[in-house]
């Protein structure tokens, strides 16, 4: 039973375009959630993470939103850049005292320049 | 520099075999984790330890065992219970504030079972 589903495998996008990555969420506990960035044969990098008090974060051309009546949440790059071009990783946390995170699959993103 | 460091980074192995897989930390971070990652798939948890002399299951702990005896170690053992430990392996560590949710992780190491 997959808690975090991340449904499109890949995803290519014009460099200077807006890319976006969409995740979704089965449980309700679900309160932190965060994007990791992985290039090939390297350990994942954060990225973004957002609060489920809150429906919107923002960091330089990273953008993620959280709909949490839809148990959706989504990351906007803009402008995208060849250098995005990397496996990225939803991921979720539920209460402040846990200590797991359940990751998706992972979408992999390619920039076209 | 702070980081994680894992070792070895490929390692192969006949069936039968245990292996150990090393991860060092010198970020001072109370938790540490390892996850194992599979093509085509997400990172599962196989342990994760919040202090020294203390580690608690992931999802997929069976066939892995660990040992945290000091703050900046947590090997992993892939023992021959393992019935399909080809896989990449990720370390990880994180302060013990479990809020953020943000974990720093190694390169990796990839075993090949023959």
């Amino acid at each position: 039973d997959q808690q975090v589903k991340q449904n499109s495998p890949s995803l290519s996008v014009q460099e200077g375009r807006i890319s976006i990555l969409n995740c979704d969420y089965t449980n309700s506990m679900f309160d932190y959630f965060l994007w990791y960035k992985k290039y090939p044969a390297e350990g994942p990098t954060f990225l973004i993470s957002i609060s489920s008090i809150k429906d919107k974060n923002e960091d330089g051309r990273f953008t993620v939103f959280l709909n949490k009546s839809a148990k959706h949440l989504s990351l906007h790059i803009v402008p995208s850049q060849p250098g995005d071009s990397a496996v990225y990783f939803c991921a979720a946390s539920a209460g402040a005292g846990s200590y797991q995170l359940t990751f998706g699959k992972g979408t992999k993103l390619s920039v076209i320049p | 520099d702070g980081g994680i460091t894992q070792s070895p980074k490929y390692l192969f192995r006949k069936e039968g075999q245990n292996v150990t897989l090393s991860c060092e930390q010198n970020l001072n971070h109370d938790a540490m984790y390892w996850y194992r990652q599979d093509p085509g798939q997400g990172l599962r948890l196989i342990y994760y330890s919040q202090i020294v002399n203390d580690f608690q299951k992931g999802d997929i702990a069976e066939g892995y065992s660990v040992s945290r005896e000091k703050k900046e170690s947590f090997p992993l053992t892939v023992t021959s219970a393992q019935k399909n430990p080809t896989a990449f392996y990720l370390c990880a560590s994180s302060k013990g504030d479990r809020v953020t949710g943000e974990l720093f992780f190694g390169e990796g190491s990839r075993l090949t079972v023959l």
